[in-house]
């Protein structure tokens, strides 16, 4: 068991480019999601995952965000046309059952710098 | 909508002593789980301790316990024989009928030598 993985660890771009971030969630965990962290804050859920099915959404996941899981193993998120507004680490977890209740294993998380 | 609050932003506590953290929450729901996670310093988030709000029995994880009470929607954790390695930023999350965890803003703690 490798645990939650992401890359690239931190990115830093330049406002209005695309960014893409990766997570390989733990092997057989069929539930993924992904959450963003300020500073100073606890971190708040954008959308989450059932194998391949994305089963849920944030308002706070705007029309520039984009997440899919193709093959229900790991999943993107893209950030299209980036904002200052978006810097923030990106955190991903994955759980090993439907119901509700599970413990989430959270990945080291990706840290975005947009200038 | 589910809220959590942590109310003390940041603590420090001698090594080997006993320190209480505390959070409280707020919904409607009957069934749900309450965690504690650990966030150190630049490290990835891992879960400390797991309760079920169906048992009354509060949780124990080695030298960590919470204090879980439900009327009154209260969920601290307690850390005794405090080592180094427990610094760290520490967060109170709700778990219900949704799938997501909401967070509460977290409270630094530093254990001192």
């Amino acid at each position: 068991d490798t645990g939650v993985s992401q890359d690239p660890r931190h990115k830093i771009t330049k406002r209005g480019q695309n960014v893409t971030f990766r997570c390989d969630p733990i092997s057989e965990h069929n539930r993924l999601y992904w959450y963003r962290q300020t500073l100073g804050q606890g971190p708040e859920f954008l959308t989450y995952f059932q194998n391949e099915a994305q089963l849920e959404k944030s308002r706070l996941l705007s029309d520039r965000f984009s997440a899919e899981r193709p093959k229900g193993s790991f999943s993107t998120l893209e950030i299209q046309r980036t904002e200052q507004g978006d810097s923030a680490m990106y955190l991903c977890a994955s759980s090993p059952r439907t119901g509700n209740g599970e413990t989430q294993y959270f990945g080291p998380g990706t840290r975005l710098l947009v200038l | 909508a589910q809220t959590v609050t942590q109310s003390q932003p940041e603590m420090s506590v001698q090594e080997a002593e006993t320190v209480t953290l505390s959070c409280t929450y707020d919904t409607s729901e009957n069934n749900y789980y309450l965690f504690w996670y650990k966030q150190p310093p630049s490290r990835q988030m891992i879960l400390v301790i797991r309760q079920e709000a169906y048992k009354q029995q509060n949780a124990t994880e080695n030298r960590f316990s919470v204090n879980f009470q439900k009327a009154a929607k209260s969920f601290s954790l307690k850390i005794s024989d405090s080592q180094l390695g427990d610094t760290a930023m520490y967060f109170c999350a709700f778990g219900g009928g949704s799938e997501k965890l909401v967070f509460g803003k977290g409270m630094k703690l530093t254990v001192n030598p």
